[in-house]
């Protein structure tokens, strides 16, 4: 079955401890991005990747990293979370930048 | 900064009325996407509009894109309890990516 998943789906932490969000698809796809959502904001999106070792920001990558050392792989990091970093946090994936794109489940994060 | 903006954002009704969900913007958009969202998924895309005027229909849902590209219009006839849930529009901009609106959260009551 063709997929995006994330991992986890939900976490609670503490500000400043490190962690990682997994995302991986199963689709061959060169495009993934990493989006958050917040009430009344829609989604935004903070990095994304064209191919592997490609990666550019997106309209809100401050406090994230990402990296792209798989196809399949885009994992998001928070290497010193705060309290506004928490969001529902999406990954996605699509062949192309014009074609359809693919989003995992949700990753629900609060900082405390 | 590119808005685009839904409303309304929240719209309670009751099974078999019909409804109409806005998105608008004071952009130029080369394509415009709607997707469903239900809680606990990540959004599902239902439909991409590229051409100004552009109507495309998916069973009891109309989708219509405006003539200068600037907005478009969601319409459902005879809602059904199986329309509920986050519909979210996105607007195409000239390096790929997409300007999401906040969304419009519906609920259709049996």
């Amino acid at each position: 079955e063709a997929q995006v998943t994330q991992n986890p789906r939900y976490l609670i932490t503490v500000t400043g401890k490190k962690l990682t969000v997994t995302c991986s698809q199963n689709m061959n796809h060169e495009y993934m991005s990493w989006y958050r959502q917040d009430p009344g904001l829609g989604l935004r999106q903070i990095y994304y990747s064209m191919n592997v070792e490609v990666t550019d920001k997106g309209d809100v990558p401050e406090g994230y990293k990402v990296s792209r050392k798989e196809k399949r792989n885009f994992p998001l990091i928070l290497e010193s979370p705060s309290p506004n970093q928490t969001s529902l946090y999406f990954c996605a994936s699509q062949r192309g930048p014009t074609d359809t794109q693919y989003f995992g489940p949700g990753t629900r994060l609060t900082v405390l | 900064t590119q808005l685009l903006e839904q409303s309304p954002q929240f719209l309670s009704i009751q099974e078999g009325e019909n409804l109409t969900v806005y998105c608008n913007s004071s952009s130029v958009f080369s394509s415009l996407q709607w997707y469903r969202q239900e809680p606990g998924e990540g959004p599902v895309l239902l439909v991409t509009v590229v051409t100004g005027g552009e109507v495309k229909k998916l069973k009891r849902l109309t989708f219509q894109f405006g003539d200068a590209r600037k907005d478009s219009s969601l319409h459902i006839t005879a809602a059904q309890p199986g329309d509920t849930g986050l519909y979210l529009c996105a607007g195409g901009v000239s390096n790929y990516q997409l300007i999401w609106g906040a969304g419009t959260k519906l609920i259709i009551k049996p």
